[in-house]
Order: structure tokens, then sequence, then C-alpha cells
């Protein structure tokens, strides 16, 4: 019954392929993230999907691709990847409605990329 | 911009000490504020969080209170558990409906029996 659910755990790649990581939510949530952590457990957002929409962009490298076939999931492709994209990637979900009481994200457990 | 500022860590402590994580804020308006941890190889979790000025989070025994006139949302426990060994982390949101967080760097706690 995990909420957010990604695969795969863990990533283990050379440089230059290319990789895609799952993400899917049950809890009927209408807003979907991914996160970057680095190795020095700094956490940055990279993307937002509402209702499959893209509302937050940030400046990541176009090698990084979201992609939403519908509310319950976000998938992240990455093309060409290089040594400092290893890092630990969460998605996240939320219900988007404005009001400071629904402000609650919820994490997936995350997947390590190492690229070599 | 808005940013968050932690303590840098890591914090050791013994078992049943007293914990106090500073985190300090920069935002336009009047931001909700958060802590999220995150244990071991787990993703993050709500801790607890304020929305506004003088409101108090609170949440297994973790206590934060949003101080608006020192732009502050120091986290505090008055006694840890090894169980409460994690990554903490404060982060901001700001109004307007934007639903980005906005993380401090993290703070790793370790609690020793």
């Amino acid at each position: 019954d995990t909420a957010v659910s990604q695969t795969p755990k863990y990533l283990v790649t050379q440089m230059g392929n290319d990789k895609s990581i799952k993400c899917e939510q049950n809890l009927g949530h209408d807003t979907m993230y991914w996160y970057k952590q680095d190795s020095k457990k700094f956490l940055k957002i990279m993307f937002s999907y509402n209702n499959k929409e893209l509302i937050i962009n940030e400046t990541v490298p176009n090698r990084f691709s979201p992609k939403s076939p519908d509310k319950a999931h976000l998938n992240l492709h990455i093309n060409s990847l290089e040594l400092g994209d290893s890092a630990v990637y969460f998605c996240a979900s939320s219900h988007r409605t404005g009001s400071p009481t629904n402000e609650k994200l919820f994490f997936g457990s995350g997947t390590q990329l190492s690229v070599l | 911009g808005n940013s968050v500022t932690q303590m840098e860590g890591p914090v050791t402590l013994s078992e049943e000490a007293f914990l106090t994580i500073n985190c300090t804020y920069t935002a336009t308006g009047y931001p909700s504020l958060f802590w999220y941890v995150q244990y071991p190889g787990e993703g993050l979790q709500l801790l607890l969080k304020a929305t506004k000025a003088d409101d108090k989070g609170s949440n297994k025994g973790f206590e934060a209170t949003y101080r608006k006139e020192t732009t502050s949302f120091h986290l505090e426990k008055g006694s840890v558990q090894v169980s409460d060994s994690a990554v903490y982390f404060c982060a901001l949101r700001t109004q307007g409906g934007s639903e980005k967080l906005v993380f401090g760097k993290g703070t790793k706690l370790t609690v020793n029996p």
C-alpha cells in the first residue's frame, strides 16, 4: 500500500546512456514533483506537474525530461547521462488547493542513481 | 530570493539529551514553515509545520515556533531517542499558490545509546 512508489530503487549505469525513473502515487493527488538530492543531502526541486501540466521547471539541463501520462504518474527520463547526474532522485506528490492545511508533500523512498 | 539556512551538521547526541537545530529563513511576504525528516533509506516525511507568526508546530515530542521577528523556526526536542537519528530539513513555502517548497541543506542527527 505504498503511497508514492518509485522504481528502480538503485540505478547504476555508464556515462552517455539514457535511463528512466518511474513514479506512481495512489493518494489521488493532483500534483507531482521531482527533487534531486546531492551527496551533501541538499534537496532541490526539478519539476512539478499539476493535472499533467508542467507548472515548475527549474534550471535543469534539457537532458532531463519529465513525462506525466496521467495524474498518478510522473516519470523522469534522462538522456546522455553524466557523472554529475549521480544523486538520489525523489518523487513526491501533494494535493494542490492553495490552502495552508494541504501543503503536505508525500515523498517516495528515492532512486539512487550512480553514473560511472 | 527565498532561502532557508540550517545549522551545519552533523549533530551527535546521547540519548535523552536536549536537541536544538537552528533554522532561519529569507522570504518575501509571510511564508509557511516546515520541518521534514528523512530516516535512513527513506523519503522525506513531514514532521511539523506552522503557517503564521507565533504558531507552534509540534509532533512526536518535537516543537518549533514561527518567529517572524527573528525569521527563525528552530526545531527542539527535550529528550532525544536513538530512533530520532535522521536528517532534518527545514523548508518554507511562499504565499501565492506556488507549490514550490524551498529546503535547507539538511542537518544529520545521530543519537547514541
